[in-house]
């Protein structure tokens, strides 16, 4: 049983089109990390949040941390070819030694 | 400024061989995570090491040793491959000040035959 649970799991769009990626959980998180993965490479830190309601901007991305500190939502404004790939969030409880990943999201950005 | 290094890139192995992974951290990091990734799933906490301690372990067999020496570079070591050990092994390094964000290599990937 995944601690972490992200929909959906595979998502494909238009670019230019908007989307959102969902991480759920039951449990609190001391903090929780986005991050993007390439095939064959390991996973590329895209932000951290840690406060419960904070929502963090990267361009085109938003980030938002659930106020109970159990979900977070990763939304992408008008998506480019280049955002293609798959999405993961992690959390770290509250000693930081350990992080939960969630099996991640699969986005396909079509030209 | 070097990222996370790992080696090999790619393995392959027998069932029944043992095999060692290598990971240098990021300057300035003195902490470091080891995660075991299947194909099509996200990574899963295998151990961390931090001064040359395992600090945490997930759920994974003693199978699954590790290593962390004084330049804080670390080893995994997987003993009795199986066939359902073949994944990514990605290793993440980090700053004790600051655990909440770590950093991650590019993996090896391991194929047990």
């Amino acid at each position: 049983t995944q601690l972490l649970e992200q929909s959906p799991q595979f998502l494909s769009i238009q670019e230019g089109e908007n989307l959102t990626v969902y991480c759920n959980s039951s449990s609190v998180f001391s903090s929780l990390q986005w991050y993007r993965q390439e095939p064959g490479e390991g996973p590329v830190l895209l932000v951290t949040v840690v406060t419960g309601g904070e929502v963090k901007k990267l361009k085109r991305l938003t980030f938002q941390f659930g106020d109970a500190r159990k979900d977070s939502s990763l939304h992408i404004t008008a998506a480019q070819t280049g955002d293609t790939g798959l999405y993961l969030c992690a959390g770290a409880q509250s000693n930081f030694n350990k992080f939960y990943f969630g099996s991640g999201t699969k986005l396909n950005v079509k030209p | 400024d070097a990222g996370v290094t790992q080696s090999p890139t790619h393995l392959i192995k027998t069932r029944g061989q043992q095999v060692t992974l290598r990971c240098s951290p990021k300057s300035g990091h003195d902490t470091v995570s080891w995660y075991q990734q299947a194909l099509g799933q996200g990574p899963q906490f295998i151990f961390q090491y931090y001064e040359e301690e395992e600090r945490q372990r997930g759920n994974f067999p003693d199978r699954f040793s590790g290593h962390q020496f004084p330049n804080y570079s670390s080893e995994l070591n997987v003993n009795a491959l199986l066939l359902g050990d073949s994944a990514l092994y990605l290793c993440a390094s980090s700053y004790a000040g600051i655990q909440e964000t770590q950093y991650f290599g590019p993996g090896t990937r391991l194929l047990v035959l």
